[in-house]
């Protein structure tokens, strides 16, 4: 498996709390994305990195901000938690936008 | 902007069955196209991309580019193709990976 890993696994949080949620790759692939996984909505791309600094949005960015201070290292904030943040959450890595892109073992995050 | 539409959420067929899944894309440009698998409790993963022409346990895919496509397709489906099953667009320059909703595959004994 390609050297990238999700933390926390699982999280339960409050209504108005702010989270984070980190990936970590050892691969110095350049390009990172975060993507939410919901029944009947596949995979939804929330933000992503083309280097470090460099971040845009995705489709479904809204409540969410993303930083990449160093190649290694993606954060996602969830600045204040919904309900409607519930969610199983997947970091993705590849090194180019022509190549693979490798999975995380995913996020499943409750929000009460 | 760039869009990915999988119009079955759902297929079932029959070990031994043929089996395609339908993958329609939108982008103005030259797009790169994936699909990827998910098996149960499993991380996502590559299954084939069009660029590389090849075949991946079965399975092949082919871009048609006038019927703005990328169906995927294997001759007789096994119970182990059971998964979830995920069409991805890549734009490129703007290195966005979009994927589509997914087509949960069930092959019945």
């Amino acid at each position: 498996d390609a050297g990238i890993t999700q933390s926390p696994r699982h999280k339960v949080t409050e209504t108005g709390t702010p989270v984070t949620l980190r990936c970590h790759q050892t691969e110095n692939h350049r390009y990172m994305y975060w993507y939410r996984q919901d029944p009947g909505h596949g995979l939804r791309l929330i933000h992503y990195s083309y280097g470090v600094k460099d971040t845009d949005k995705g489709e479904v960015s809204d409540g969410y901000s993303v930083s990449r201070s160093k190649t290694e290292d993606f954060l996602l904030t969830l600045e204040s938690a919904t309900s409607s943040q519930t969610s199983v959450y997947f970091c993705a890595i590849s090194e180019s936008s022509y190549t693979e892109a490798f999975f995380g073992q995913g996020t499943r995050l409750t929000v009460v | 902007a760039q869009r990915v539409t999988q119009p079955e959420k759902l297929l079932s067929v029959f070990k031994g069955a043929p089996v395609e899944l339908k993958c329609n894309y939108s982008y103005s440009g030259s797009p790169e196209l994936f699909w990827y698998v998910q098996y149960s409790r499993q991380r996502l993963q590559l299954l084939l991309r069009h660029i590389s022409r090849e075949s991946i346990k079965g399975f092949t895919a082919d871009l048609n580019k006038g019927e703005t496509s990328f169906h995927l397709k294997k001759p007789f489906a096994q119970e182990e193709d059971s998964a979830m099953y995920y069409c991805a667009l890549s734009g490129g320059s703007n290195y966005k990976l979009t994927f589509g909703k997914g087509t949960l595959l069930t092959v019945n004994p």
